[in-house]
Formats: C-alpha cells, sequence, structure tokens
C-alpha cells in the first residue's frame, strides 16, 4: 500500500504571500490531520478532516485553512505568511483517527 | 499550557545499553498514548502505543511502562543499537479531540 504522499516537499515563500500544501491519504483513509513541526515547539496540531468535514481545530490563527475532497485528499492554505510560519508541515492519515500515518512533510521557508 | 512533558531533551547511550524517555501528562481523560519515532527527512512513524488501563507494553525491543497515579509513562529501548539513533516523541490523545505531543527526545547510540 502506498504511504501518506506530501506536496511539494520543498517551497520558499516571501513574507504576505499564501501557500497551499496538499495531502494525499493511504488508500482507504477518510481521516487526515495536519500538525505543524518546529524545533523549539515540536508538533503542534493544525486540525483534522474527516469525510470532507473538519472535526477538531488547534489554536491557530484564521490565516491557517483547510480541506478535505471526496476522495479524502487535502489541502492546507496559510494566507498572508509570516516569517514565524516557517516550518515543517506534516500531515497524517488514519483508517482509526488513534493509528496515525504520518507523510514526510512539506518544509516551508518564508522569507 | 505544555499538555504532555517530555524529557530529557538528548539521550547518548552505547550500543547494548538500555535508552529511557520519560513523559508527563496533565489531562487524566487522555486515553491512548503512542511513540513515534523519527528520522531526518521523513515523518514520525507509530513505534508503540499503549491504553492506561495497562501498566507495560512490550513489541520486541521496545517496551512502555505506564503509571496512572503518577501521570507518567516512559519509553525504554533495550539492547539499544546505532540505528535506533532518532527522535523519539510522546503523545497523549483525547478520544474526539487531538492529540498532543512531547517537544521531542534525540537519541543518539554509540557504537
Amino acid at each position: 500500500k502506498a504511504g501518506v504522499t506530501q506536496t511539494p516537499r520543498y517551497l520558499i515563500k516571501t513574507r504576505g504571500q499564501q501557500v497551499t500544501l496538499s495531502c494525499s491519504p493511504i488508500s482507504g483513509h477518510r481521516s487526515v490531520s495536519w500538525y505543524q513541526q518546529t524545533p523549539g515547539q515540536g508538533l503542534q496540531f493544525l486540525f483534522e478532516y474527516f469525510s470532507e468535514t473538519q472535526r477538531n481545530k488547534g489554536n491557530f490563527p484564521g490565516r491557517f485553512s483547510g480541506r478535505q475532497f471526496s476522495n479524502s485528499r487535502s489541502e492546507m492554505n496559510v494566507s498572508t505568511l509570516e516569517l514565524g510560519d516557517s516550518a515543517l508541515y506534516l500531515c497524517a492519515s488514519s483508517l482509526n483517527t488513534y493509528e496515525q500515518y504520518f507523510g514526510p512533510g512539506t518544509r516551508l521557508t518564508v522569507t | 499550557q505544555q499538555q504532555v512533558k517530555q524529557s530529557p531533551q538528548s539521550l547518548i547511550v552505547q550500543k547494548g545499553g538500555i535508552s529511557i524517555i520519560n513523559c508527563a501528562y496533565e489531562n487524566t481523560a487522555f486515553d491512548y498514548f503512542p511513540w513515534y519515532q523519527q528520522f531526518p527527512g521523513k515523518g514520525p512513524a507509530l513505534l508503540i502505543a499503549i491504553r492506561p488501563d495497562v501498566s507495560e507494553k512490550k513489541e520486541g525491543r521496545f517496551t512502555i511502562s505506564f503509571n496512572k497515579s503518577a501521570k507518567q509513562f516512559s519509553l525504554h529501548i533495550m539492547d539499544s543499537q546505532p540505528g535506533d539513533s532518532a527522535t523519539y516523541f510522546c503523545a497523549a490523545y483525547l478520544t474526539g479531540n487531538q492529540f498532543y505531543f512531547g517537544t521531542g527526545t534525540s537519541l543518539t547510540v554509540i557504537p
């Protein structure tokens, strides 16, 4: 079975721009969660989608948004980028929420 | 407030030794406690997990010890190998809510 794929793997953006990241979950998994990983904060939960509906949301500003499509693929959008948004963005898919399978992440650098 | 506190931040162990990583949590409602292993350039991978009604779980060289009254759990890696060198994250999950991760422990196993 193919694992979780994330595109692009690396991204460089300028402050004020917006960015869209994509995640394709493992086939059959309907839950997709997004995390921000930084050296100081570790993994911080952004949001979870299940069957195209946002099921949970972490403590991030409204500039961070997401959506899920009918094929379970998910996108995450960050608007008005700030320097502090530089991080590794991880997507995880799950069949039952408990066992999460992570993708390799998208490394976002904001200059 | 950090829901899950992890220590130590880094750990160096000789090959064949025992690696021990500790985590403490705040919310007694957490009902699932996984450990993840992350290699550079990769997403975290689920290693082993435990529920609070069990005091210990062993899978190969990896063991979780769980102390419900102390609100602590730990990962023991027996016969540590250089290939175990990675960053380890503990997490706690509240069903229907979200995962809370520790800040990670960088393990180096010296040959």
